[in-house]
């Protein structure tokens, strides 16, 4: 079974700070998506990895994927409040279906002012 | 182009009645899926269905939980004789036929069940 492990779970920080999100998973997979939610909201696509190597930039997020550590990161340059969110990582199976999707259980970022 | 539509938004029921969701593609979309997010989790698959057909239900739980999608209309997630631990947000997703394309999300339904 795919067991997908975001840390920190909670993250609380100072405008103008960077830091990082980290997604572990267990078996091999063929695409990696980040995800924002807002409070009471759905989620919205930030990015979608689908190779070892990749990173994708938007704004102050980067997001990358090592497919052979089975790990990704989100990093956040000079957070902003805006940024305020949880944010979920999520992997389809490689080899599985990609509708089939495994969450983590989110980091509820939380930026100060 | 509206976006994934869910109704209701937030729903009520008492334990043992049942709770109908409704899910609309956007448009050109022809493929579901259902997830639920209990509290402080992540979302958890429950259902990948095509017009008129279920093509995956490993996520649903055994009894109780149905889903289907008409041929006309949109997707409805039945949950018969609610128990407290239905209570979560249901989001529906879709996306269009094909290989490796996007899943966009719904506002989701957020059950509570009393």
């Amino acid at each position: 079974e795919l067991k997908v492990e975001q840390n920190p779970l909670f993250l609380s920080m100072q405008e103008g700070k960077n830091y990082t999100i980290y997604c572990n998973y267990s078996t091999t997979s063929d695409r990696l998506y980040w995800y924002r939610q807002d409070p009471g909201k759905s989620l919205e696509s930030l990015f979608v990895l689908l190779s070892n190597g990749a990173v994708k930039q938007e704004g102050r997020l980067m997001a990358s994927l090592d497919t052979k550590a089975r790990l990704s990161t989100l990093h956040i340059t000079a957070a902003v409040h805006d940024l305020s969110a949880t944010y979920f990582c999520a992997v389809a199976e490689s080899g599985g279906s990609n509708y089939k999707l495994t969450f983590g259980k989110g980091t509820l970022l939380t930026v100060n002012p | 182009n509206a976006g994934v539509m869910q109704n209701p938004r937030h729903l009520v029921r008492r334990r043992g009645q049942e709770a109908r969701l409704r899910c609309s593609p956007m448009k050109g979309h022809s493929h579901v899926y259902w997830y639920r997010q209990l509290p402080e989790e992540g979302l958890k698959f429950m259902v990948y269905l095509q017009k008129e057909n279920i093509i995956d239900e490993s996520g649903m739980p055994k009894e109780r939980f149905s889903a289907e999608f008409p041929k006309e209309g949109p997707s409805i997630l039945r949950i018969q004789q609610v128990v407290r631990g239905d209570s979560a947000a249901y989001f529906c997703a879709s996306s269009r036929e094909g290989l490796n394309t996007e899943a966009f999300f719904g506002q989701g339904t957020r059950l509570t069940v009393v």
